[in-house]
């Protein structure tokens, strides 16, 4: 079974903190991917990479940054949270050449 | 700009009824894909469209693709309480590059006894 596995389920940073969110994957995948899911909007691209060290932008990426140093493990990185970025936040995972996306289990991220 | 649009976003039925969740895409893509997400849960794989008249049935649910007509549909017979979840339907349409899916607001599905 394939698995993605996120750092913690649910999260409370402060205004202005640098937030770390980490994801990984057992399945060698080469794409992985960060959604953040609001209510009435459903789920929205951040960033995604098909290769380590390789990143692009998804469909919202303002305020956040990313970083895949190794295949499996893909960072998602809230410079300086704001309290509009408090979310679900998602992360999945994908052979290169397939669109079947696995997904982690979630962190609820809350910023006050 | 690739659209997902579902209907209906919200859907209350009771156990025993039958009904249809649509799901309507605005480019051209051969690929297909239902998710289910419980409750403060993450999304879960069900089915995986990949040809124009694809049908696969699970249990009380069966999906089908009709690419020409750009519209997926999720049947749900008999429903049960179990199924209570939202249901998302994802397509591809990215013109290949970087596999990734554009998904539909999801549709929240209740069951009443």
């Amino acid at each position: 079974d394939v698995k993605v596995t996120q750092s913690s389920r649910y999260l409370v940073k402060r205004t202005g903190e640098k937030v770390f969110l980490e994801c990984v994957q057992d399945m060698d995948h080469e794409n992985m991917f960060w959604y953040r899911q609001d209510p009435g909007l459903g789920l929205r691209l951040i960033y995604f990479s098909y290769d380590v060290k390789m990143k692009e932008k998804g469909d919202i990426p303002e305020g956040y940054s990313v970083s895949r140093e190794k295949k499996e493990r893909f960072s998602l990185i809230l410079e300086s949270a704001s309290t509009n970025q408090t979310s679900m936040y998602l992360c999945a995972s994908s052979f290169l050449t397939d669109y079947e996306q696995y997904f982690g289990p979630g962190t609820r991220l809350t910023v006050t | 700009e690739l659209k997902v649009e579902q209907n209906p976003l919200f859907l209350s039925m009771q156990e025993g009824k039958n009904y249809t969740i649509y799901c309507n895409y605005s480019t051209t893509s051969d690929r297909l894909y239902w998710y289910r997400q419980d409750p403060g849960k993450s999304l879960e794989s069900l089915f995986v469209l990949l040809s124009n008249g694809a049908v696969k049935q699970e249990g009380r649910l069966m999906a089908s693709l009709d690419t020409k007509a750009r519209l997926s549909t999720l049947h749900i017979t008999a429903a049960v309480h179990d199924l209570s979840a939202t249901y998302f339907c994802a397509v591809d349409g990215s013109g290949g590059s970087n596999y990734k899916l554009t998904f539909g607001k999801g549709t929240l599905l209740t069951v009443n006894p």
